[in-house]
């Protein structure tokens, strides 16, 4: 079984400060990917970064970066300079459980940031 | 432009009235998804279609059905829906089941399904 723990529900953030949101998973699976989506308030899930299970180096996408500490079992989300539009739901999701179940995403429970002028 | 389309944005039924909500994608993806979200929750997958193999997941209820007539268009439908099934409801696609494939799941908007 896959989960995706998320500890952190809410976080408070000044416009142009960096901030770091939580992630750490358990799975039995070798092969997986990992994901951070964003979720506005209007409901559209959108896809920011990803990381690979055998990835070396830590992906970054822009101002978003994943901290991935595959022994701890953790893929942070890092925000640099946050803009006030980044104020949103972020989920934190895994791929795994092979190709037969869909490789389906198992998500987080979530993380609401608020980002303060 | 938009990739993948949920129709419509907003759904009211009545409790025990069927309900359908449609999903299409220009993406010509191979693999479409169904996700429930409740209110401040995370979205669960209830089943998906590879090409036209349907995958149901093992705690989905009965009272949850797909259709994917064509590539295009996947449909889920509520046969009597309760008080319970009130949430998001968001279709997602992706090209392959890879696992490590770095291509995301592309979602559509949802419908918020509301149950009078």
């Amino acid at each position: 079984a896959q989960k995706i723990t998320q500890t952190q529900p809410g976080m408070f953030v000044q416009e142009k400060e960096a901030v770091t949101l939580d992630c750490t998973y358990d799975t039995s699976d070798p092969s997986y990917g990992l994901f951070w989506y964003k979720q506005p308030s209007s409901g559209e899930m959108i896809f920011l970064i990803y990381q690979g299970s055998y990835d070396q180096q830590n992906a970054t996408e822009g101002r978003y970066s994943l901290n991935f500490q595959k022994a701890r079992k953790s893929a942070n989300l890092v925000i640099s300079a946050s803009q006030l539009g980044d104020s949103a739901m972020y989920f934190c999701a895994m791929r795994g459980g092979g190709e037969t179940s869909g490789s389906r995403l198992t998500f987080g429970e979530g993380t609401q940031l608020t980002v303060n002028p | 432009d938009a990739m993948v389309i949920q129709n419509p944005r907003y759904q009211v039924t009545q409790f025990g009235k069927p309900v359908t909500l449609s999903c299409s994608q220009t993406l010509n993806h191979n693999v479409m998804y169904w996700y429930q979200q409740k209110s401040s929750q995370a979205p669960k997958l209830l089943f998906h279609y590879y090409d036209k193999d349907f995958n149901n997941e093992a705690d989905t209820p009965d009272n949850f059905q797909s259709r994917r007539p064509n590539t295009s268009f996947c449909f889920l439908d509520i046969r009597s829906p309760g008080l319970g099934d009130a949430a998001m409801y968001l279709c997602a696609t992706s090209r392959s089941r890879q696992v490590l494939s770095n291509q995301p799941q592309h979602f559509g908007d949802g419908t918020r399904l509301s149950i009078l």
